[in-house]
């Protein structure tokens, strides 16, 4: 079965970036979907078909991808993006999410 | 404003039958295939199943093919998601999810609901 692998944590300082990895097979072949989940809410989606942001999502979330691995973005970190997020794509009539990064701002 | 409200959820034992109903406003229903998405306690996200707009195509994980059943109502702007045969490994909190567009394969979870816990025990 599809897999999409993330690092489990990625720390940042205020102010900073965070980069958050995805890693797939042929991934280059398919869109790929970032959603930010915050502690007791619902997902959002920030990222959709690799690198377009949803009205309403801050221009400091980026999306990017480069061969087998894609890559969210968050320039200028602040506090309140401090959440988990998961990367999605849709492989063989099945829709895959990645294990998922928690996001710490320290 | 997208809005969808899911509901149903419960405690059910081993070998029970739950229906989830999710109810879509603020948009037009029969426009959009809608998904289901469930998330066990500390866990990831986990797809469970999908549906066209009109219903005709749907879509499911492995884990819950032939168990669970998703259908929809457009006069009633309502998603359905009926739970045969629970297992204690389906126990999570499960989101209904709005498509952007008709088609169910290839779509993304455009807006999420609150979500509805089931437990089963």
């Amino acid at each position: 079965s599809y897999e999409l692998t993330q690092p489990p944590s990625v720390s940042v300082s205020p102010g900073q970036t965070a980069s958050i990895t995805c890693s797939g097979d042929k991934l280059g072949h398919r869109f790929l979907y970032w959603y930010q989940q915050k502690p007791g809410q619902s997902p959002v989606l920030v990222i959709y078909q690799d690198y377009k942001r949803p009205s309403g999502i801050p221009e400091r979330f980026s999306g990017s991808k480069s061969g087998n691995t894609a890559t969210l973005t968050i320039s200028g970190t602040q506090a309140m993006d401090e959440a988990d997020y998961y990367c999605q794509a849709w492989d063989t009539s099945t829709f895959v999410f990645g294990t998922g990064t928690k996001v710490t701002v320290l | 404003e997208v809005q969808l409200l899911e509901s149903g959820g419960g405690l059910v034992q081993p070998g029970g039958s739950l229906r989830l109903s999710c109810a879509a406003s603020g948009f037009t229903l029969s426009n959009y295939a809608m998904y289901w998405v469930r998330q066990a306690p500390g866990k990831g996200l986990e797809w469970v199943s999908a549906i066209s707009f009109s219903g005709g195509s749907t879509y499911y994980a492995d884990s819950v093919k032939g168990r669970f059943t998703v259908s929809r109502d457009n006069s009633k702007n309502t998603l359905y998601l009926q739970m045969n045969t629970l297992r204690t490994e389906d126990t999570a909190v499960y989101y209904c999810a709005k498509g952007e567009g008709t088609a169910a394969a290839g779509g993304y979870f455009q807006n999420w609901g609150q979500g509805s816990q089931v437990s089963v025990s």
